[in-house]
């Protein structure tokens, strides 16, 4: 039972463009969405994060938007750069009061070309 | 600063073995989480520490693992006896406030059971 789905596993995109990138959550009790990104032999690195009771969180470049409605986020990287080249993490947090537990996607690999 | 240290970065043992991976989180972060990543697959959580106690163990796969963290600064993480499905990348990861969103990950430890 995969409660967060990204189910691009790969994206390919111009130097320049935006890169948009997408997740599928499916419980409700989460509290916070973050986008990591990761490069090859290195620990997840946060780039960002939104709250439930937020539509939309920017910084820099990047952007994140939420539709709680129908439970989907989105990464937009705007202009993409080569240095973003790596695999994107969607995750999904649940605090109980005491605990917090990430829930994460299966991952993008973003390519940006030249 | 010093971000969250693995030890080691990989691992091959035999099928049986034991092995212990260990985590140095940032110091003064009272939270400490746990991860695993088997075949590419997401991210998976596994426990999560506030201080020396664990606050969510639900995700630990069975019996064969063994987390600790005494004195409430790094952890040890057990696998004994070890089973190929235990291969996969091991993440630790610290945060300094138990209800924050952001935790700081560690480059993991690649554990390969032959």
């Amino acid at each position: 039972d995969q409660q967060v789905k990204q189910n691009s596993p790969s994206l390919s995109v111009q130097e320049g463009r935006i890169s948009i990138l997408n997740c599928d959550y499916t419980n409700s009790m989460f509290d916070y969405f973050l986008w990591y990104k990761k490069y090859p032999a290195e620990g997840p690195t946060f780039l960002i994060s939104i709250s439930s009771i937020k539509d939309k969180n920017e910084d820099g470049r990047f952007t994140v938007f939420l539709n709680k409605s129908a439970k989907h986020l989105s990464l937009h990287i705007v202009p993409s750069q080569p240095g973003d080249s790596a695999v994107y993490f969607c995750a999904a947090r649940r605090w109980t009061g005491t605990a917090s537990k990430l829930t994460f996607g299966t991952g993008t690999r973003l390519q940006v070309t030249l | 600063e010093a971000g969250v240290t693995q030890f080691p970065s990989h691992s091959v043992i035999e099928k049986g073995q034991t092995v212990t991976l260990r985590c140095d989180p940032i110091s003064g972060h009272d939270n400490l989480y746990w991860y695993r990543r088997v075949m590419g697959k997401e991210i998976k959580f596994l426990l999560h520490f506030v201080k020396e106690s664990k606050q969510d163990e639900s995700g630990m796969p069975n019996n064969r693992f063994l987390a600790e963290r005494t004195g409430g600064t790094y952890s040890t993480l057990k696998v004994q006896p070890a089973e190929l499905e235990d291969s996969g990348v091991y993440f630790c990861a610290s945060s300094s406030l138990t209800g924050g969103t952001e935790a700081f990950f560690g480059q993991g430890t690649r554990l390969t059971v032959v």
